[in-house]
């Protein structure tokens, strides 16, 4: 099965730096990676995903990177904020339309903290 | 309007008692999930249902039964808790084929 490490598990920055998380992925069919973000008592919310036709994707502060080659995928937030502060984590699957896309492995998560 | 709501958000119990945890969503959506994070944060896939139907079912001990009463309710059984099934379960939805899951707040299960 599919086998998703996580990097940093803690990362802490100072308010106004960017912060990067790394992931790898074992399973070359997996096609959909997707990072949540969950903060204190509250469930995981989607921030970004990409797909493996696409190597990078971009949304306001927050971009994702994929190399399929190696199989690492990468999220970036530049310019992070106190309300950043939040465990992400990534995740993979086979999904490619159908129901496959929920059946999703997660990284062990990243414990980031903006201090202001 | 709460898109996924679970009941109770807090269960303290015995080992050997049965409980359950209720899931609705009213987005609309016809795929379900549970997940259960454990005390290290990590997030592992239990049941997904499409339509009413089992199509995930991770090797999760029988004691746990889902239940699909009809699309937008996903329910959590679980027979003769023991210690290590203290954790917060997670239940989500998302619309068949699009990649978003929507997850509701969680259900903290404490055995003792």
């Amino acid at each position: 099965g599919e086998n998703v490490e996580q990097h940093p598990s803690t990362l802490s920055v100072q308010e106004g730096d960017s912060a990067v998380i790394k992931c790898t992925y074992s399973d070359s069919a997996s096609n959909y990676f997707p990072w949540y973000k969950q903060e204190l008592g509250k469930g995981p919310q989607l921030i970004i995903d990409i797909r493996s036709n696409v190597g990078e994707k971009k949304d306001q502060r927050i971009a994702v990177t994929l190399n399929k080659t190696a199989k690492h995928f990468s999220l970036h937030i530049t310019e992070t904020q106190p309300e950043d502060s939040a465990v992400y984590f990534c995740a993979a699957s086979t999904g490619a339309g159908g129901t496959s896309y929920g059946k999703l492995t997660f990284g062990q998560g990243t414990i980031l903290t903006v201090h202001p | 309007d709460t898109a996924v709501s679970q009941t109770p958000k807090y269960l303290v119990t015995q080992m050997g008692n049965d409980k359950s945890i209720k899931c609705e969503q009213n987005l609309g959506h016809d795929t379900m999930y549970w997940y259960k994070q454990d005390s290290k944060k990590f997030l592992k896939i239990m049941f997904s249902y499409n339509n009413k139907e089992l199509i995930i079912n991770e090797t999760v001990p029988n004691r746990f039964s889902p239940k699909s009463p009809d699309k937008a309710h996903l329910n959590l059984h679980i027979n003769s808790l023991e210690l290590g099934d203290s954790a917060v379960y997670f239940c989500a939805s998302s619309h068949t084929n699009y990649g978003e899951l929507f997850f509701g707040e969680g259900s903290r299960l404490t055995v003792l």
